[in-house]
């Protein structure tokens, strides 16, 4: 069964700052996507960035990169200069048998003045 | 804004009875995923729909259903409420059950239904 493990439940930072949320996946898997996923207070889920495991370049969006070890089944995500607006639940996900999307437990970001 | 809405926003229940959220879905998607968020937690996989059938379930009991429409719209169906049910629920529409290489399948969520049961 592949499982999605986020070790940091709660991380700080400055604004302006770059701050990094790590990720373990398990899975046998060779070809899938990995997904960061934010949720902000207002509860919607809203897709940061995703990374094709077949790509050896990590994605990037805007202020947002990755962090792509696929022998190591590490997938973190880095932000950098850090807004208010990043405080956030951050869910790092990966799709299980096409079907479902897996969750890891979420870490909680905080962006301080 | 994704345009996945889902109703109501807040909900009380007691314990026993039966709730229904609904869900509409993005334009053009056929297929929405329903997903328990305990608090504290990350999102659980329930069941997801795919023009009208049940097209995968993850480990909740039967007294989880659903149903989706024509429309694409879907309402998820909780009988003989209990505590631990209480949870955010969301719902979360695609163009294709599957997150495939070709095309952008990516799930759009809703902003969910906070369910509490007393």
């Amino acid at each position: 069964a592949q499982t999605v493990t986020q070790s940091q439940p709660e991380m700080s930072v400055q604004e302006a700052e770059t701050v990094t949320l790590s990720c373990t996946y398990d899975t046998s898997e060779s070809n899938y996507y990995l997904f960061w996923y934010k949720q902000p207070p207002s509860r919607q889920m809203i897709l940061v960035i995703r990374q094709e495991a077949y790509k050896q370049q990590n994605a990037t969006e805007n202020r947002f990169s990755v962090n792509f070890q696929k022998a190591a089944k590490s997938f973190s995500l880095k932000i950098s200069d850090s807004q208010l607006g990043d405080t956030a639940m951050y869910f790092c996900a990966f799709p299980s048998g096409f079907q479902k999307l897996v969750f890891g437990t979420g870490t909680r970001l905080l962006v301080s003045p | 804004e994704t345009g996945v809405t889902q109703s109501p926003t807040h909900l009380i229940k007691t314990r026993g009875q039966q709730v229904t959220l609904r869900c509409s879905s993005q334009s053009g998607h056929n297929t929405v995923s329903w997903y328990q968020q305990a608090l504290g937690q990350g999102p659980q996989f329930i069941f997801q729909y795919y023009r009208e059938e049940e097209n995968g379930r993850g480990n909740f009991p039967p007294r989880f259903s659903g149903l989706q429409f024509p429309n694409y719209s879907s309402e998820l169906n909780v009988n003989a409420l209990e505590l631990d049910d209480s949870a955010l629920y969301l719902c979360a529409s695609s163009l294709a059950p599957t997150v495939t290489l070709l095309m952008n399948t990516e799930a759009f969520f809703g902003q969910g239904t906070r369910l509490t049961v007393v």
